[in-house]
């Protein structure tokens, strides 16, 4: 079965600190890989995907992520947490069969940074 | 980027009524989106994929009575909660895919609440 995990329910750092957000995923074939972002009683807002070439991926508001295709991660990452980046974080792949768009989702990771 | 919008941004409505969700593609046209389901502080579950001039295609568990969807024109699709119920409160989001990779843009969201 096709999933994507999110391994930790929730990553508390300080501000300023390097901050990382986990993401795995089992999809057959090479997919797209997303990561989005959401902001209480809001949609989801897109940060950074990544569909081919160069494994590290720059992405909105100083994140990036890094495609991992051995160890088929997805890490998002950004070298100097805000608090303002406390939010609930999504990863997400769609299988490269599946052209509509519809993406599978990860349970998401809830991002707390402390001043 | 392309903007999706929905109305309204929250409801609140008495057991037994129904409920229109509307979704729209402001600046490109959509003959898919997505309607999906999400808890407090979890994962989306996709409901359905609706299609414009065809019946919608409901995920596994999502019954179709309950929850209509129609894709009458490429801008606009519409989720109409039936004969709702407390058990139905949730927040309900759409998206769209748009662009060369078909990326998702979604919508904000609409918080119902069934009393």
């Amino acid at each position: 079965a096709q999933s994507v995990a999110q391994p930790e329910d929730q990553v508390n750092v300080a501000e300023g600190n390097p901050l990382t957000v986990k993401c795995t995923y089992s999809v057959s074939g090479n997919p797209y890989l997303f990561w989005y972002v959401q902001y209480p009683n809001r949609g989801l807002q897109f940060l950074l995907k990544y569909i081919t070439g160069d494994n590290l991926v720059k992405g909105s508001y100083g994140f990036e992520a890094e495609f991992n295709k051995s160890q088929t991660s997805f890490h998002l990452k950004k070298p100097s947490a805000l608090v303002s980046d406390s939010a609930l974080y999504f990863c997400a792949v769609r299988p490269l069969y599946n052209q509509g768009g519809k993406l599978i989702f990860g349970q998401g990771t809830e991002l707390s940074v402390k001043p | 980027g392309a903007v999706v919008s929905q109305h309204p941004s929250w409801v609140i409505c008495k057991s037994g009524t129904s409920v229109k969700i509307e979704c729209r593609s402001l600046d490109f046209q959509a003959t898919t989106m997505f309607w999906y389901r999400q808890f407090p502080k979890q994962s989306l579950m996709l409901m359905a994929t609706s299609n414009e001039g065809s019946k919608a295609t409901y995920e596994q568990g999502v019954e179709k009575d309950k929850f209509l969807i129609n894709h009458a024109s490429l801008t606009l699709s519409t989720l109409t909660v039936t004969s709702a119920h407390p058990e139905d409160s949730s927040f309900y989001i759409c998206s769209a895919p748009s662009g060369r990779d078909n990326e998702q843009f979604f919508g904000p969201g609409t918080r119902l609440t069934v009393l």
